[in-house]
């Protein structure tokens, strides 16, 4: 069975600052790793994913994550974080393969993210 | 191109109903999974459909079931609803097939309160 915490479930920043949340999961088989945002009242989307290759990757509003096989961990960075930004962040797993990963995501927790100007 | 959409937003039922949400995926696509999204208990995986055959699900109570049509729209049925039902229910479509069948695209889900 796979599980996924995220540290922190709340994270207050001031506009223009770096940040980081944490994520950390336990699975016995190889994963997939994901990033979700969802703003209020909204569902999610996805905001990068870790498949395969570069153990770094970026999503275009300027968010990066980098899987850390060793450590178990993918934790998402931002150098500097817009009011626009304030949402819930959820990290996501996924068994590579397999019938039990047919469209299951185990999430964590959640994240939220609150920017102040 | 549409995003997966799902109606209706809201509803409102009380105890001991039963209610049907419906879910149309991307063009194209023909897996569907659904989620129940709770304070409490956050994010869990329901099931999922392919090509009209559940191939996965949670650990839910047989209270909750769902289908798959031909044209790959989904429907979610709860029956005898309890309190513990409320919930936002988001649904998720992917193509389905391939290394590729994590669900990524979201609808914004149907928000059930239970009276």
């Amino acid at each position: 069975a796979q599980s996924v915490t995220q540290l922190d479930s709340q994270v207050p920043v001031f506009e223009e600052a770096p940040v980081e949340l944490r994520c950390n999961y336990s699975s016995s088989v190889s994963v997939y790793l994901f990033w979700y945002v969802q703003y209020p009242n909204q569902g999610l989307q996805l905001l990068l994913k870790y498949l395969s290759g570069s153990t770094l990757v970026k999503s275009i509003n300027g968010f990066e994550a980098e899987f850390n096989k060793s450590q178990t961990s993918f934790h998402l960075r931002k150098p500097s974080v817009h009011i626009s930004d304030t949402a819930e962040y959820f990290c996501a797993v996924s068994e590579v393969a397999g019938g039990t990963s047919y469209g299951k995501l185990t999430f964590g927790q959640g994240t939220i993210l609150t920017v102040h100007p | 191109k549409a995003g997966v959409t799902q109606t209706p937003r809201y509803l409102i039922k009380t105890r001991g109903q039963q209610v049907t949400l419906s879910c149309s995926p991307i063009s194209g696509h023909r897996s569907v999974s659904w989620y129940q999204q709770t304070p409490g208990q956050g994010l869990q995986f329901l099931f999922e459909y392919f090509s009209e055959t559940q191939r996965n699900k949670g650990n839910f109570p047989g209270r909750f079931s769902g289908r798959q049509f031909s044209n790959s729209r989904s429907e979610m049925n709860v029956s005898t609803l309890e309190l513990g039902d409320s919930a936002l229910y988001l649904c998720a479509s992917s193509p389905g097939q391939g290394a590729f069948n994590q669900p990524q695209h979201f609808g914004d889900g149907t928000r059930l309160s239970i009276l």
